[in-house]
């Protein structure tokens, strides 16, 4: 079992629709949790991250955590053709500095 | 404030050739990653620095080296060059290496070819 495992792809969502990203993770004692986005052939761009379990809104996204689960997801509403990228979800785990990213999700939004 | 720096950009080496890639931060972060991500893959951990004058394996550490050499920067180096190695390598820095604080900010990458 890989340590994050994402949704697998591609998703396509119309414009103004709400997208839906989920990650588990195996390591119960994962403290800190992001997601990326990464437009391609460049790097990675830090969008959200969620700490405690339950929800955190930062305009258009939503992060939603459940460590009793070992679930991780992020809400965009009213997706935007701008959103169309590779969404990363990354952990950072009991070991100080040890990070795990998933492979991504590549999402598109059509006009 | 630029943030993460990556040196050089692009890179190609012939295979058994050495080279170091450069990062510097001016974020004044505690920690630094180098990373390596494939066509289609998520970033794979090479080594990483919790704090200044520490490092340690990430999960793919083999044919690599690095070097903390202050709290600015962090080099990664190859000593002899296979085309496996073929790669985008990314570093970043975050304030802290464990519980809040962790979040990573990437430099621009350099793409890596080892014919």
């Amino acid at each position: 079992q890989k340590e994050v495992e994402q949704n697998s792809g591609p998703l396509s969502v119309p414009e103004g629709a709400i997208a839906s990203l989920n990650c588990t993770y195996s390591d119960r004692g994962s403290q800190s949790f992001f997601w990326y986005r990464q437009y391609s052939g460049k790097s990675p761009e830090l969008i959200m991250f969620i700490y405690s379990n339950g929800d955190k809104e930062d305009g258009r996204f939503t992060a939603q955590l459940n460590k009793a689960s070992q679930y991780v997801s992020l809400l965009i509403r009213d997706s935007q053709p701008s959103d169309s990228a590779t969404y990363l979800c990354a952990l950072w785990g009991t070991n100080a500095g040890k990070s795990t990213f998933g492979d991504g999700t590549t999402l598109t939004v059509k006009p | 404030n630029a943030g993460v720096t990556q040196t050089p950009k692009f890179q190609v080496l012939k295979t058994g050739q050495s080279m170091t890639l450069q990062c510097a931060q001016d974020m004044n972060h505690n920690s630094m990653y180098w990373y390596r991500q494939d066509p289609g893959m998520g970033l794979r951990l090479i080594y990483y620095s919790a704090s200044e004058g520490t490092t340690d394996k990430g999960e793919v550490p083999n044919g690599y080296n690095v070097s903390r050499l202050n709290k600015r920067e962090f080099s990664l180096r190859l000593e002899s060059a296979a085309p496996s190695q073929t790669s985008v390598y990314f570093c970043a820095s975050s304030p802290t290496s464990t519980g809040v604080n962790t979040e990573a900010f990437f430099g621009q990458g350099t793409r890596l070819t080892v014919v």
